[in-house]
């Protein structure tokens, strides 16, 4: 398997821009979550979803964030207006259901907010 | 609400010593899996080791060793023979099998095997 892809693996944008992270999760897991890691706050888990549908997004930090998964293979995460703040790694990670599913990491996607 | 705590930002460990990462984990769900993930400075997420809230045994995997105390909610980390790549930031995590199968981490401990 091609494992959890990401794109793009490196934004630079501008204050206000609309940015968009895309995440294709590993074929036959019904669990996708994505993270934002920074020095500061370590790994935050922003949204999850299961089969597709949003479980938990109490970790998105405020409502210029969104996502989306439209099927099983697609997920996005947007950011508008994108603030400096929002620099940081966004990981996506996807799993199979069951306990000892472990979670398995896209290579991530670093943003440069200027 | 379900929380991970890693009390030791840095740690140091000599080459072919062993070392202890420790983790405390808080939750009401009876049923539940631990893990640990290194990363390493290419920033990568690589799983390490799997605990779950029902097993018996400790969990091993090659030089990771799980060291699983339920009652003290404690899943500490102990890696043998310390390498010079085992130089990381190691986190501890935690999935809740009734609470909607979310998955939290630590803060996470930045280990440095010194030569």
């Amino acid at each position: 398997d091609a494992g959890v892809i990401q794109s793009p693996r490196h934004e630079v944008t501008e204050m206000g821009q609309e940015v968009t992270l895309r995440c294709k999760p590993i074929s036959g897991h019904d669990y996708l979550f994505w993270y934002r890691q920074t020095m500061m706050r370590g790994l935050e888990l922003l949204i999850y979803f299961n089969n597709n549908v949003p479980i938990d997004d109490s970790g998105m930090p405020e409502d210029r964030f969104s996502a989306k998964m439209p099927n099983a293979s697609f997920s996005t995460l947007k950011i508008q207006p994108s603030e400096p703040r929002d620099s940081a790694v966004y990981f996506c990670a996807s799993r199979h259901r069951g306990m000892a599913g472990e979670l398995f990491f896209g290579e991530g996607s670093r943003l440069t907010v200027l | 609400a379900q929380k991970i705590t890693q009390t030791q930002p840095g740690m140091f460990v000599q080459e072919k010593e062993a070392v202890t990462l420790d983790c405390t984990y808080d939750t009401s769900d009876p049923s539940y899996g631990l893990f640990w993930y290194k990363q390493p400075s290419s920033g990568e997420m690589i799983f390490l080791i799997y605990q779950g809230s029902y097993d018996q045994q400790n969990a091993t995997e090659g030089r990771y060793s799980l060291n699983f105390q339920k009652a003290r909610k404690s899943a500490n980390l102990v890696i043998s023979a310390s390498q010079l790549g085992d130089s990381a930031m190691y986190f501890c995590a935690m999935s809740n099998h009734n609470y909607g199968q979310n998955f939290v981490f630590g803060p996470g401990t930045r280990l440095s095997v010194l030569p």
